[in-house]
């Protein structure tokens, strides 16, 4: 069966100090990934979508990024943070394929305060 | 862009009873998941539903989704406390992993 799996679970971070969180999943092969940011009291906000290694798109502009260097592994980083950059990250996986239809899947949750 | 209003915004029951939680959306409705989440963690996968009159089950969780009322329900039976989070019903826009959410319902099941 497919698993997802984020780390880390919670982190405290200082303004301008960088950011490392990392999805990877079990399972299944060439899936599409995705990093998603819940604000509090507000749904979640797409950040990035891969469909391959190497292939990242961005939906809202901000000083965070995303990286695929394997297959089934999901990194998203930032060089310096920001309050603002405080929430709970999510990331998920889809099968490849389809836009709609396909369940997408989420790991445990990553909350991060910026201090 | 579509938008989707739950009701009840929480609801509280006492362990056995039976509650629906219904998900209402402003466009024509294609297809629809329901989610559950515990604070502070992910959301889990609960079922969904991709036809006009369609109904899933599992384990004492049904879903239903009215194409013509462009509504889902989500009916528990006989709850029980580890049914307790946040129910959120969402549906998928046409960009990959867009994602529009309802408001989310709070249920607290009393032992």
């Amino acid at each position: 069966s497919q698993t997802i799996h984020q780390w880390p679970a919670t982190l405290v971070q200082p303004v301008g100090s960088p950011l490392s969180l990392e999805c990877t999943v079990e399972g299944t092969s060439n899936p599409n990934l995705y990093w998603y940011r819940q604000a509090a009291g507000r749904g979640l906000q797409l950040l990035f979508y891969s469909v391959g290694i190497g292939q990242i798109s961005s939906e809202v502009p901000q000083n965070l990024s995303a990286s695929r260097p394997q297959d089934r592994q999901f990194i998203l980083s930032s060089k310096k943070l920001l309050l603002s950059d405080s929430g709970f990250y999510l990331c998920a996986w889809s099968v490849q394929g389809g836009m709609s239809g396909n369940t997408i899947y989420f790991g445990e949750g990553s909350w991060l305060t910026v201090v | 862009s579509q938008e989707l209003e739950q009701s009840p915004q929480s609801l509280i029951v006492q362990e056995g009873k039976n509650l629906t939680i219904n998900c209402t959306s402003s466009k024509t409705l294609y297809g629809l998941y329901w989610y559950k989440q515990k604070y502070g963690e992910g959301l889990i996968f609960l079922m969904m539903l991709q036809k006009g009159g369609e109904e899933k089950s599992h384990e004492k969780i049904t879903a239903k989704l009215d194409e013509k009322k462009q509504q889902s329900s989500l009916h528990i039976t006989a709850s029980q406390p580890s049914h307790a989070g946040i129910y959120l019903c969402v549906v998928r826009g046409t960009s990959y992993g867009k994602l529009t959410f309802g408001q989310g319902t709070i249920l607290t099941v009393h032992p």
